[in-house]
This record gives C-alpha cells, structure tokens and sequence, in this order.
C-alpha cells in the first residue's frame, strides 16, 4: 500500500538557515510526488511536484526538492529561510489506481530570529 | 489567486443541526472533488470523492449518512454534516483537480464548531 512518512513533526530554524525537510514513501510503481505548505487556519498551497523527468524540481517561494529513488525519498530544501516560511509542510503521494493523495503526517517548520 | 473557493470560512453551530459547506472551483470545471478533514495537530483524512451526476465514494469509515456530499455542477460540491454534534468539530478542506488528475488545488477550508 502507498504510505508516506515525514519523521520530523518539528523543526526549528533560524532565520537565513537552510532547511531540509525530510519525506519518504512507499510506492510500487514511479510515484507522483507533492509539497505542499498550510499557513495557520488555511488551506494547502502547492510547493512543487515531480512526475518524471529532472530529479530536481524548483517550486515556488524557492523551494527545491530532490526524488531520489534509491532512497525511496522526496525531501524539501531551500537554501536561507525567511520568517514568513513558517508554517506546516506536507508531502504526499498520488495513487493513481486509486486516484488519491495520501498525505504525510506534517512537519511543523518554528523559524527563530 | 485562489482557484478553488469554500463557504463558509468558518461556522458554529448547536448540537442537532447540519451544516452546508460549499466548494467550488473558481475558474475551471471540475468532476471530481475531494473532501477532506483535518483535526488539530493532524494530518488530513480524506473523507470521500464527489463525482459530479454521480454518488461520491466514501472511504472506510465515514458515515455516508452522517456527511451528505452533493455535486451539483461542474464547479460546485457540497458537503452536509447532518445532525451535528461536537465529536463533528474539526477543519474541512476540499480539493479538485485542475488541469492534471494527479495536481489537486485546494479550498481555504472551513472551521466548523459544533456546540
């Protein structure tokens, strides 16, 4: 079954630190993979995705992630992190036998002056 | 901008009553919906699937009763919680898919307390 694991509920950073957020998932085919991002009491606003193609895509808000297949992994990335990042981030999978996103459990990103 | 929208952003109401929560795609047309729930500190669940001139699929364990999802038109779902009770509270999200089944854009949701 497609499952996803972020291990890290919270992260704390500092401002202008980088940041990686951690995602692995389990799939049996290429997955579909996402980030997506949800400020307090908000909705979910879409990171980037990878389908195919460069393992490294770029998103928005300068946003990176990398597949790594191998590693069965999706992590985020952004070089210097700014206070208004602050949020909780989503990674999440697309079953498309079953046409869902499932989701991972959040990481909780605290940005410290 | 926003290309999914939900209303009410948030919503209180007493125990026994049902409560309408309106999803709509802003700019596109959508056949398939999904709605999902959120509990704090959580990650979201998704509920069921509204297909458009179709019954929505539920997933295990959600009352099919209980959540009384509608789709309407192409750009609108509806999602009723009946008879609600304060167990009910909790964040609802919707989601359609855009231009791609796999890239689902999502509403603002919806904070419901039930009383």
């Amino acid at each position: 079954a497609q499952s996803v694991t972020q291990p890290d509920i919270h992260i704390t950073v500092s401002e202008g630190a980088s940041l990686e957020l951690r995602c692995n998932y389990s799939y049996g085919a290429t997955p579909y993979l996402f980030w997506y991002v949800q400020s307090p009491g908000q909705g979910l606003q879409l990171l980037l995705k990878y389908f195919s193609g460069d393992t490294l895509v770029q998103g928005i808000k300068g946003f990176e992630a990398e597949f790594k297949r191998s590693q069965s992994s999706f992590n985020l990335r952004k070089p210097s992190v700014h206070w208004s990042d602050a949020a909780e981030y989503f990674c999440a999978v697309y079953g498309g036998a079953t046409n869902k996103l499932i989701f991972g459990t959040g990481t909780l990103l605290a940005v410290q002056p | 901008g926003a290309v999914v929208s939900q209303h009410p952003s948030r919503v209180i109401c007493k125990s026994g009553t049902s409560v309408k929560i309106e999803c709509r795609s802003l700019d596109f047309q959508a056949t398939t919906m999904f709605w999902y729930r959120q509990f704090p500190k959580k990650s979201l669940m998704l509920m069921a699937t509204s297909n458009e001139g179709s019954k929505a699929t539920y997933e295990q364990g959600v009352e099919k009763d209980k959540f009384l999802i509608n789709h309407a038109s192409l750009t609108l779902s509806t999602l009723t919680v009946t008879s609600a009770h304060p167990e009910d509270s909790s964040f609802y999200i919707c989601s359609a898919p855009r231009e791609y089944q796999e890239t689902q854009y999502f509403g603002p949701g919806t904070r419901l307390l039930v009383l």
